[in-house]
């Protein structure tokens, strides 16, 4: 992997599901990742930085893991709400440069 | 303490017309960057500065020149405006750059739109 890459680009999950998503990233020259929500018309906010292999870090509802051996940290969000809706953002903290995201939509 | 300003929030430019996105933070961050946002493309890292008296290419330079006034401001210049650079553009700072894990904040974003 070349570039930061998330998966998948959009979601849709009922108020309650439990949801997750992926950001890859090259494994090699790791020195951190950011996760970030985004919500229309906001500016983006940090929710996590991880930067040891096997780093699980939570807040509230939202949880993330890292494996920098294989390239890759997982988001969940556990019990989803309309009020999660909004763009998951991941940056390698290598170059600064951010995946395309993961647009989340919860229906009550 | 207002973080990341930039300024205008909106604007609206003729094609070939030029003009300047201001921005400024008041967190004593050495790194400051310009980030465009496009429908489908995240954030695409335009130009940077790592810290003042310097600045870097990001991924789509092309059309912009930055300037780092000092260490609070970070400029971004469009000289001659296309419809292509029609977009949502953020300024954002850091404590320090890449690889120091430092936390990123952005300013409130300047709507451009280019006919």
């Amino acid at each position: 992997i070349l570039n930061v890459e998330q998966s998948p680009q959009s979601l849709h999950v009922q108020e309650g599901d439990s949801t997750n998503f992926t950001c890859s990233f090259p494994s090699s020259n790791f020195y951190a990742l950011h996760w970030y929500r985004w919500e229309t018309a906001k500016s983006p906010e940090a929710l996590f930085v991880m930067t040891l292999n096997g780093d699980e870090k939570k807040k509230g509802r939202i949880s993330a893991t890292l494996n920098t051996k294989e390239g890759y940290s997982y988001l969940y969000i556990k019990g989803s709400q309309p009020e999660d809706s909004a763009t998951y953002l991941c940056v390698d903290n290598n170059d600064m440069r951010f995946g395309a995201g993961t647009r989340l939509t919860v229906k009550p | 303490n207002a973080g990341v300003t930039q300024t205008p929030k909106f604007q609206v430019l003729k094609t070939g017309q030029s003009m300047t996105l201001q921005c400024a933070q008041d967190m004593n961050h050495n790194s400051m960057y310009w980030y465009r946002q496009d429908p489908g493309m995240g954030l695409r890292l335009i130009y940077y500065s790592a810290s003042e008296g310097t600045t870097d290419k990001g991924e789509v330079p092309n059309g912009y020149n930055v300037s780092r006034l000092n260490k609070r401001e970070f400029s971004l210049r469009l000289e001659s405006a296309a419809p292509s650079q029609t977009s949502v553009y953020f300024c954002a700072s850091s404590e320090w750059g890449s690889h120091s894990g430092n936390t990123i904040y952005f300013g409130e974003g300047s709507w451009l739109t280019v006919v």
